[in-house]
């Protein structure tokens, strides 16, 4: 059973960089059907798809955060990580990672989240 | 994008009851939609893919309808763990895009 947990810090300052990792365990971050994903929830609100990275490091963005955002992975580690420049209050949510399923075409597991505040 | 839109944003309901939760999508996405459900501080579960196709382990009362632009959720004889939240999602395009969820209230 895949299990995934994200780590990074809760608090980030308005126009610094705001860096999440996840750890991919109970699986193999390689295993090619998925895509690693990042999602984020502000308080009360819907869910947002930030981008994605396959096994391979193809990446896809949300246009809305392309040009401030970077995902990577790092399959010697089991992990995948995101960095998000620039951060203003409207970044303010829970951080999600999941994994996608490529031919199924949803998310099968999801992390439990990591709440990041950016405020000074 | 594609904007998907539920409604209502919350419901009352009581144990026992039906209720139907309607996401309707800005062009059609074919059956290219799943529903989740999320409890309070917790990430979400995928209880239908494919507009209709109940995963493995979630009770036989949720139920998963529609094609094209307009999708329903129904839930019949609500149990007290099935309240939440509830969100579609379009697995059409990216950027994956989902409604704002549907609060489900005693």
């Amino acid at each position: 059973q895949v299990q995934l947990q994200e780590s990074g810090p809760g608090l980030v300052k308005p126009s610094q960089t705001l860096s999440l990792t996840c750890t991919v365990s109970g699986g193999s971050i390689s295993n090619t059907i998925y895509y690693w994903t990042w999602l984020r929830q502000p308080a009360g609100k819907g869910l947002e798809w930030i981008g994605r990275v396959s096994t391979t490091g193809i990446t896809n963005y949300n246009p809305a955060l392309k040009s401030r955002l970077i995902v990577s992975i790092d399959t010697s580690k089991g992990q995948f990580s995101l960095s998000l420049s620039s951060v203003t209050a409207e970044d303010t949510a829970v951080y999600y990672c999941a994994s996608w399923v490529i031919g199924a075409r949803y998310f099968d597991h999801w992390g439990q989240g990591n709440l990041v505040t950016v405020s000074s | 994008d594609i904007q998907m839109t539920q409604s209502p944003s919350s419901l009352s309901a009581s144990v026992g009851d039906r209720v139907t939760i309607t996401c309707r999508a800005s062009q059609s996405i074919s059956t290219y939609l799943n529903w989740y459900q999320q409890r309070p501080g917790k990430a979400p579960k995928l209880l239908i893919s494919a507009a209709s196709s109940l995963q493995s382990g979630v009770p036989g009362r949720f139920s998963g309808s529609g094609s094209g632009t307009d999708f329903s959720l129904t839930i019949t004889s609500l149990q007290l763990e099935d309240f939440a939240t509830y969100s579609c999602q379009q697995s059409y395009n990216t950027p994956l895009t989902f409604g704002q969820g549907t609060r489900l209230e005693i």
